[in-house]
């Protein structure tokens, strides 16, 4: 079973309309990261989450806001969405203890027309 | 300014044969060096990792090198199966562990397996 899911896994909106990816992992882990990935680019940090209430800036956060209200939810939200925006969106987690290794989500496909 | 770079974005080998996927950094402050597998349209699955205190570390079919003077990093698979084609992804963290574990990833290689 999947210890991280996001939602939904694909979305087609308008440019200028708010947008809302959801995450949501069940291994109690403390850390969470938002990414995004384009061609060209790689990886991407949007933003992430060290705790409940806890969020900081990413390389790319222009746009992009978030929320973290419970310790298994991650909220990534676009305010007024815009073409550039068009990305597949991953989220991850990483426990405590030093450990370096994120496990990502399955990842959405969000479309900006 | 891309700190971490992988700069062939794809390989193809014949199945049996070994896969070396290269990755360059520019930070010397990284201390932690981490390989990602991705398939289509699924998420970036951890595959393997070496810390800088290292040079090689091995998992089965997988070994990664890691020379800090160079600070350059491969990792090889042998031998490759069809299974093994996918995006690989190089990451390095310097944050000294602990906090926010934050990872600067390179741009993909994909790798393709020739039955």
């Amino acid at each position: 079973d999947a210890g991280i899911t996001q939602s939904p896994r694909h979305k087609v909106t308008e440019t200028g309309t708010p947008v809302t990816l959801r995450c949501h992992q069940t291994e109690n882990h403390r850390y969470m990261y938002w990414y995004r990935q384009d061609p060209g680019h790689g990886l991407r940090l949007i933003h992430y989450s060290y705790g409940v209430k806890d969020t900081d800036k990413g390389e790319v956060s222009d746009g992009y806001s978030v929320s973290r209200s419970k310790t298994e939810d991650f909220l990534l939200t676009l305010e007024s969405a815009t073409s550039s925006q068009t990305s597949v969106y991953f989220c991850a987690m990483a426990g405590t203890g030093g450990a370096y290794e994120q496990y990502f989500g399955p990842g959405t496909r969000l479309t900006v027309t | 300014d891309q700190q971490v770079k992988q700069n062939s974005p794809s390989l193809s080998v014949q199945e049996g044969r070994i896969s070396i996927l290269n990755c360059d950094y520019t930070n010397s402050m990284f201390d932690y060096f981490l390989w990602y597998k991705k398939y289509p349209a699924e998420g970036p699955t951890f595959l393997i990792s070496i810390s800088s205190i290292k040079d090689k570390n091995e998992d089965g079919r997988f070994t990664v090198f890691l020379n800090k003077s160079a600070k350059h990093l491969s990792l090889h698979i042998v031998p490759s199966q069809p299974g093994d084609s996918a995006v690989y992804f190089c990451a390095a963290s310097g944050t000294g562990g602990g906090a926010t574990n934050k990872l600067i990833f390179g741009t993909g290689t994909l790798l393709a397996v020739q039955p």
